[in-house]
Formats: C-alpha cells, structure tokens, sequence
C-alpha cells in the first residue's frame, strides 16, 4: 500500500458524459501527478500540481481539467467522453516537485466508456 | 518528441535464471531516471530512483545501473524467482514529469 489513495476503483459510463476522479496523496505530500494508461500505451503523463499550483502539462486533452484543492487532494474532470477515453487512470503524489523524488502510485481508477 | 526504449518487450525465464533488460532514454537534459516494477492488477511500485552518471544501485536481487552519457540503464535480476513476475518500467524524468517506457514484461517459471 503506496498511501495514495483513488476512489472510485471503477466507473462505468456513457459516452458524452462527465466525470471525476478522485485522488489523496500519501500524508506530507504536496506534489500531485496524474498519469493516463490507454490500451497499447504506455503510462501517459496528464498533468501535475504542486501545493494547489499547476506545474507541468503533458498531452491532456481540452476536455480534461484537473485542480489541487488546499487540503491537497485532487480531482481529475473528464468531460464529453468518448471511447477512447477508457483507460486506467494513475495519480501519483511525491514529497516536492523536484526531479529526484520517488513518486508514489495510487491503485487506479478504470475508466470505461460505452 | 522524447522516446524512452525498452527492451526486450517480454522475457521468458526458468526459476534460477538471473536476467537483464535495458532502458533507453536522450542523452541531454538529464534529471533522473526511475526503475518501477508493475506486477498485475497492483499499482507501480517504485524500485530505484537514479540521477549520477555510473550510479549503481541495489535491493536484494535486483540491481540497476546508469550510464547517463550514452544514455542507458540496465537492470538486473540475480536467481529470478516466480514473484519477480512482473512488468518492469523506465521513466525519464524531465523535472518531476516522468516519461515512461513500454515496459519489459517478465514471466518467470517455477
């Protein structure tokens, strides 16, 4: 058990809807990843945030937002899904937002979109 | 575009057998390089964390190295046993983002 915690483990739904993904970082963490596996790709990088900051920007699609609240937490929003949206969802905290830390990996949320 | 390589894809070892795989990353605007070891239905479990050139690291049977020149890092599994079946990961880190390979996939039989 990394201490990263995800709900939900799954979430099944329609296409054109919106959903959100939740995700706690380990205790004292304070830098959020969010990570995007598809189905023949790789481990994807989202988005990052650090203390309630946006840091870094991978290849998130428009239709993807995310935001840190103070309690650290974050959310992840997928708004007008479409198929290809399924996917196993990773966030991952670390303690900073330097290159050296480990970052931690919570347990997923799988996304399927019908 | 970055390309982080892996290789091989899979690998197929007998219980006993030590085993390596690379991970191929650029050679420029080093930070970091992470090892993850990703076994089925779990999350990524973080195996080392490697930022000097000629690094060598160790936690038990596994070992890693880091050659930041040329750009590669190999790691290694002494005496495989059938738990060390799992898929191994390499991330480049570019400041905190990491950039992942495809993994080596490892099945080790009893």
């Amino acid at each position: 058990d990394s201490g990263v915690t995800q709900t939900p483990k799954h979430l099944i739904t329609a296409t054109g809807q919106r959903v959100t993904l939740r995700c706690s970082p380990r205790s004292g963490d304070l830098s959020v990843y969010w990570y995007q596996q598809s189905l023949d790709q790789g481990l994807q990088f989202l988005i990052q945030y650090y203390n309630g900051e946006e840091r870094a920007k991978g290849n998130i699609l428009e239709r993807f937002s995310a935001q840190q609240f103070p309690d650290l937490h974050s959310e992840l929003n997928l708004s007008s899904l479409e198929l290809g949206d399924s996917a196993l969802y990773f966030c991952a905290s670390s303690v900073t937002t330097s290159a050296y830390n480990e970052q931690f990996f919570g347990p997923g949320t799988r996304l399927t979109v019908l | 575009i970055l390309n982080v390589e892996q290789s091989p894809q899979s690998l197929h070892v007998q219980e006993g057998d030590s085993t390596n795989f690379t991970c191929s990353f650029p050679s420029s605007n080093f930070y970091a390089l992470h090892w993850y070891r990703w076994e089925t239905a779990k999350s990524p479990e973080a195996l080392f964390v490697m930022t000097l050139n000629g690094d060598e690291k160790k936690k038990g049977r596994i070992s890693a190295t880091l050659n930041t020149k040329e750009g590669y890092s190999y790691l290694y599994i002494k005496g495989s046993q059938p738990e060390d079946s799992a898929t191994y990961l390499c991330a480049f880190d570019q400041g905190g983002k990491l950039i992942f390979g495809q993994g080596t996939e490892l099945s080790v039989k009893p």
